[in-house]
């Protein structure tokens, strides 16, 4: 079955600093799907970044990047140089590939708060 | 802004009451996805439908149903609730099967 750790329930940093949020997944398939959503306090869900599992290439948006391991089953989250408006919680989340449906499995979520 | 829109934002009612969440995907996008949010169970799928047809079921109860119309809009029905059925519920929708997934804000259900 399919699994997803945050073992990080809450983080807290002040600002600038940099922050890596883990991420630890299990499934038994070989083609997945990995993904990054944000949700700061007003609720809603923000898609960050969706990675399928024969890219192993980390990548880099701006502040955020996400490096990706499959010997450790990992798909950890990097904010460089926090701001206070990257206070949300965020959800790691896994989907096996099946071409004819897609679900989700999340992980329970990482609190951060950025502290000015 | 997703572009994904969900009504209403709010809803408080009491138990044994039936309510029904309306969800209008993105522009282009034929598959809607519904997932409920709680506090105890965190996010959990519900279902999936693409173009009309259900695609994929998860942890819905018998008291739920949904259905996606041909303009593609989605509506998810609760019945007989229970105090237990308070969450924030969530549509998302992708242009595809499968693909990234966009959130609406959400419909927060109360049930008093």
């Amino acid at each position: 079955a399919q699994k997803v750790t945050q073992a990080q329930t809450e983080i807290s940093v002040v600002e600038k600093e940099d922050v890596t949020l883990d991420c630890v997944y299990e499934t038994r398939d070989t083609t997945y799907y990995l993904f990054w959503y944000k949700q700061p306090p007003s609720g809603e869900l923000v898609f960050l970044i969706r990675r399928n599992s024969f890219d192993e290439q980390n990548e880099i948006s701006g502040r955020y990047s996400w490096n990706f391991q499959k010997s450790t089953s990992s798909f950890n989250f990097t904010i460089t140089a926090s701001q206070v408006v990257d206070s949300a919680v965020y959800f790691c989340a896994l989907s096996e590939a099946d071409q004819g449906a897609q679900k989700l499995v999340f992980g329970q979520g990482t609190r951060l708060t950025i502290n000015p | 802004d997703s572009g994904v829109t969900q009504t209403p934002k709010h809803l408080i009612t009491a138990t044994g009451q039936r309510v029904t969440l309306r969800c209008s995907p993105r522009s282009g996008d034929l598959s809607v996805y519904w997932y409920q949010q709680s506090l105890d169970q965190g996010l959990q799928f519900l279902i999936q439908y693409y173009n009309g047809e259900e695609r994929a079921k998860g942890n819905i109860l018998e008291r739920f149903s949904a259905q996606q119309f041909p303009d593609l809009h989605s509506e998810l029905n609760l019945s007989s609730l229970e105090l237990g059925d308070s969450a924030l519920y969530f549509c998302a929708s992708s242009v595809a099967v499968t693909g990234e997934l966009f959130f609406g804000e959400g419909s927060r259900l109360t049930v008093l």
